[in-house]
C-alpha cells in the first residue's frame, strides 16, 4: 500500500504556541487530504478536506482560524494548530487520496500525531 | 441516531478463535466498505476494502457486506495476540471521499 508519512509523532507545547503537523504522501502524489482528530476510545472525526492548490473545507464546527491548513504540494499537508489550549490536546491524524475524490480510490493514514498542550 | 454504529467491546478471544466484528449503517449511498486495524497511538491501517454487497477473502481475514440489511462483518480465523487492536469499519458513497467511521472495536487476543 501507499505510504504517508506524519511528523511529528508527538509533540508538547506550552499554552498560546503554535504548532505545525507535516503530513507526506511518499510514493504517490496526492490531490486531496484529510485530517482527523481522535480523543481516546472514540472514533476519527474528520476536521478538514485539504486540497493542493486550493482552501481547505472544513467540517461544521471546526475553526479553520484555528487549525491552518496548507497543501502546497501534490505530496505535503500542513496543519497547524494556532495558539493552542489544553483543550487542543488530541491525536491528530492525516489521510491521503491518491486520486481526485473519485469513487474506487483508496485512503491511507500517517501514523499520528499525539499533540499535548500544558 | 448515528449513521455508523460499532460495539466498542472490548471483545477478549482465546488464541486461534474466530473472531466475528461487525458495523450496522443507515446511509443507503454507501458503496465502499473498509476495515481498518488501528493500534494505540498509531494511524489507521487499511485491511479490507470493499465495494457493495459480497465477500472478500485476504489471508485469515475475511469481509462481508450486506446492502440490503446494511450490515457488514470482518471475520479473523486463527486469531493471534498480534491481532490484538482497535478495529475501525469506514464506509462511504466513494472510496476515496470523505468517510464516515465507526468508534472502533478493541479486541484482546489473548495466550
Amino acid at each position: 500500500g501507499a505510504v504517508v508519512s506524519q511528523h511529528p509523532s508527538w509533540v508538547i507545547c506550552k499554552s498560546g504556541t503554535s504548532v505545525k503537523i507535516e503530513c507526506r504522501s511518499l510514493d504517490f502524489q496526492a490531490t486531496t487530504m484529510f485530517w482527523y482528530r481522535q480523543f481516546p476510545k472514540q472514533s476519527l472525526m474528520l476536521m478538514a478536506t485539504s486540497n493542493e492548490g486550493s482552501k481547505a473545507t472544513y467540517e461544521q464546527g471546526v475553526e479553520k482560524d484555528k487549525f491552518l491548513i496548507n497543501h502546497a504540494s501534490l505530496t505535503l499537508s500542513t496543519l497547524t494548530v494556532t495558539s493552542a489550549h489544553p483543550e487542543d490536546s488530541s491525536f491528530y491524524i492525516c489521510s491521503a487520496s491518491a486520486g481526485q475524490g473519485k469513487t474506487g480510490e483508496k485512503l491511507f493514514f500517517g501514523s499520528g500525531t499525539q499533540l499535548s498542550v500544558l | 441516531q448515528k449513521e455508523v454504529e460499532q460495539d466498542p467491546g472490548p471483545l477478549s478471544v482465546p488464541e486461534g478463535a474466530i473472531v466475528s466484528l461487525n458495523c450496522t449503517y443507515s446511509n443507503s449511498a454507501f458503496q465502499y466498505f473498509m476495515w481498518y486495524r488501528q493500534y494505540s497511538r498509531k494511524g489507521p491501517e487499511l485491511l479490507m476494502y470493499t465495494y457493495s454487497s459480497g465477500n472478500k477473502e485476504d489471508g485469515r481475514f475475511t469481509a462481508q457486506v450486506d446492502k440490503s440489511s446494511k450490515y457488514i462483518s470482518l471475520f479473523i480465523r486463527d486469531s493471534q495476540p498480534s491481532d490484538s487492536a482497535t478495529y475501525l469499519c469506514a464506509m462511504g458513497p466513494g472510496g476515496g471521499n470523505k468517510l464516515t467511521f465507526g468508534t472502533g472495536t478493541q479486541l484482546k487476543v489473548e495466550l
